[in-house]
């Protein structure tokens, strides 16, 4: 089985300043990973994603993220926010069992200050 | 571009009373999701579909059932609402195991 935790619940940041949202992951075996951004309101959007191949995945409105698996991190940076990216972002997993079934973490809500 | 469509927005149940969410996609994907999403704790799925005619349990299907007669629709039915059931629920597709799922806007769905 594999669950997904995510270290912050919240992170207040000043426009323009660099930020990380960490996420851990557990699991036996091989897994796909993902972040997934939630505008208020919204439903859930792919930011990027991670199956094979460079470590270092970049993703879309300027997100990367960088799997480690010794560590079995796959933390989503930003190098300078904008009051935009205000969002919860969420990490998740999948399985290679070809059923597509994603094992969400409980969500990091970025707070970004003028 | 419609993508995945869920009705209603929102709805206020009352205990022991039954409806459905409905979720239809036009991108003509194989797999569907049900996932319910509640404050701090992420989201869970609670059935999938592979395919027409295919379904199974996710983490959390107690309370609920699904169908898939068609690759379009992928309806969620609650026989007795219980208060517990008050979530925002999405439904996703996506074209296959490893590729974007294209979420709903959700139904935020209340049991009272």
């Amino acid at each position: 089985a594999q669950s997904v935790t995510q270290l912050d619940s919240q992170v207040p940041v000043f426009e323009e300043a660099p930020v990380e949202l960490r996420c851990n992951y557990s699991s036996s075996v091989s897994v796909y990973l993902f972040w997934y951004v939630q505008y208020p309101n919204q439903g859930l959007q792919l930011l990027l994603k991670y199956l094979s191949g460079s470590t270092l995945v970049k993703g879309i409105n300027g997100f990367e993220a960088e799997f480690n698996k010794s560590q079995t991190s796959f933390h989503l940076r930003k190098p300078s926010v904008h009051i935009s990216d205000t969002a919860e972002y969420f990490c998740a997993v999948s399985d290679l069992s070809n059923t597509g079934k994603l094992i969400f973490g409980q969500g990091t809500t970025l707070q970004v200050k003028p | 571009n419609a993508g995945v469509t869920q009705t209603p927005k929102f709805r206020i149940l009352k205990i022991g009373q039954s409806m459905t969410l409905q979720c239809t996609q036009d991108m003509n994907h194989n797999y569907m999701y049900w996932y319910r999403q509640d404050p701090g704790m992420g989201l869970k799925l609670i059935y999938y579909s592979v395919g027409a005619g295919i379904t199974d349990k996710g983490e959390v299907p107690n309370g609920y059932n699904v169908s898939r007669s068609t690759t379009e629709d992928f309806p969620l039915r609650l026989e007795l609402a219980a208060p517990s059931q008050t979530s925002v629920y999405f439904c996703a597709s996506s074209y296959d195991s490893n590729t974007e799922a294209f979420f709903g806007q959700g139904t935020r769905l209340t049991v009272v």
